[in-house]
């Protein structure tokens, strides 16, 4: 059965300082993979994706994110983090080997960022 | 397009009623999941369409919950009879045809059950 694990609840980091999100997944096949994020009251919005190739993925508002097959990681990255960066970040996974169509996520990681 | 269409936005229920959340989800998209959000639980997947067809409800916490698609641009995820422990924000979201496209979320119905 796929499955995702976000293994931090929560993330704090300084205005400017680099940010990592971790995310590792578990599937039978080839995964599709995403990252979302939620603000306050609000539903859940696309970052980016990783399905082939490059194992370096980049997103929405500067985010990108590091395909690892042989860790089974997808961690989300940002060079530079913005006080605005602060939400709730989710990690998604698809097995297209294997009910192609169902979409898991993770519990979700709370990023804070502090100026 | 409008995106995915939740309604309504809140809902207030006393224990033991009937509760329908409805979703039009994006026109051409063949996928149709529902999540519910939950701060113990995180993110659960409840069910998803295909084509209009359920295809996994393994997520359906229990008999108190069914979901139906009747066509294409239009779904229902009722709970009969209600309780505080459902008390949650669900999602509605839609996806097109291929597993490598991402989903589209609605705006959520907070569902407060007293």
């Amino acid at each position: 059965a796929q499955s995702v694990a976000q293994p931090e609840d929560q993330v704090n980091v300084a205005e400017g300082n680099p940010l990592t999100v971790k995310c590792t997944y578990s599937v039978s096949g080839n995964p599709y993979l995403f990252w979302y994020v939620q603000y306050p009251n609000r539903g859940l919005q696309f970052l980016l994706k990783y399905i082939t190739g490059d194992n370096l993925v980049k997103g929405s508002y500067g985010f990108e994110a590091e395909f690892n097959k042989s860790q089974t990681s997808f961690h989300l990255k940002k060079p530079s983090a913005l006080v605005s960066d602060s939400a709730l970040y989710f990690c998604a996974v698809r097995d297209p080997s294997n009910q192609g169509g169902k979409l898991i996520f993770g519990q979700g990681t709370e990023l804070s960022v502090k100026p | 397009d409008a995106g995915v269409i939740q309604s309504p936005r809140h809902e207030v229920t006393e224990m033991g009623q009937e509760v329908t959340l409805r979703c039009k989800p994006i026109s051409g998209h063949d996928y149709l999941f529902w999540y519910r959000q939950t701060m113990m639980r995180g993110l659960e997947l409840l069910i998803y369409f295909n084509n209009n067809v359920p295809i996994d409800d393994s997520g359906m916490p229990e008999d108190r919950f069914s979901a139906k698609m009747p066509n294409a641009s239009f779904s229902t995820l009722k709970i009969q009879p209600s309780e505080p422990r459902d008390s949650a924000v669900y999602f509605c979201a839609s996806s097109p045809t291929t597993a490598n496209t991402e989903a589209f979320f609605g705006q959520g119905t907070r569902l407060t059950v007293v």
